[in-house]
């Protein structure tokens, strides 16, 4: 299957700091991107949805101004948690696809910590 | 908009025993629906993808069906085993609303050996 890699695997900040996570495609290009966020012992929620060259599309209740959102080619997406405090400590995973109707591929996710 | 579920959230079983995991989908508008594996801590490793079109996939011990129609899938796993301990999502794509992947809540699956 094809490949998604995600950067980095963990990452641990202070509060206040940006945290940028990648997420590529490495043999196939992505028209939409997708990224989620996970709490402990709970199931995947997707945050926004990334197309290339578009402003992404945020979910009821994620606020697009401390998730920045960039999908600059068919083959990166970027998100950026800004000015990150404590409750933002989560896994965050992100899910590419070639195609509308085809499989999407996940990344092995970051995990946040800001302390 | 589209809700997935997921019956039952935890499972504890001795090892050996077939069973059923159940995912229901509120839309039938899919492209296709996909389970996973999810270990403590871990990312998502993908075991089955079902496309609309289809009835069942199979991999190994494992076989996934789907019904569009009444919006159901199930995951049956056979013969099982302790490294089948994990948590076990499944996933739809919308053929709607920007094509979006929707989750399900997750069963916790722990097999006794």
């Amino acid at each position: 299957g094809a490949v998604v890699s995600q950067h980095p695997s963990w990452v641990i900040c202070k509060s206040g700091t940006s945290v940028k996570i990648e997420c590529r495609s490495l043999d196939f290009q992505a028209t939409t991107m997708f990224w989620y966020r996970q709490f402990p012992k709970q199931s995947l929620m997707l945050m926004a949805t990334s197309n290339e060259g578009s402003k992404a599309t945020y979910e009821q209740g994620v606020e697009k101004d401390k998730f920045l959102i960039n999908h600059a080619s068919l083959t990166l997406s970027t998100l950026t948690v800004t000015s990150a405090h404590p409750e933002d400590s989560s896994f965050y995973i992100c899910s590419a696809s070639a195609h509308r109707n085809t499989e999407a591929f996940f990344g092995q996710g970051t995990r946040l910590t800001v302390v | 908009k589209q809700e997935v579920t997921q019956i039952p959230a935890a499972l504890s079983v001795p090892e050996g025993e077939n069973l059923v995991l159940n995912c229901s989908f509120t839309d039938s508008a899919i492209y296709n629906l996909q389970w996973f594996r999810q270990d403590p801590g871990k990312g998502l490793t993908s075991l089955l993808l079902i496309q609309s079109s289809q009835r069942e996939q199979t991999s190994g011990r494992l076989n996934a069906s789907l019904d569009k129609s009444s919006g159901r899938s199930t995951l049956y796993i056979a013969a099982s085993q302790p490294g089948d301990s994990a948590t076990y999502l499944c996933a739809v794509r919308r053929s709607t609303s920007y094509d979006k992947v929707i989750f399900g809540p997750g069963t916790s699956l722990s097999v006794i050996p």
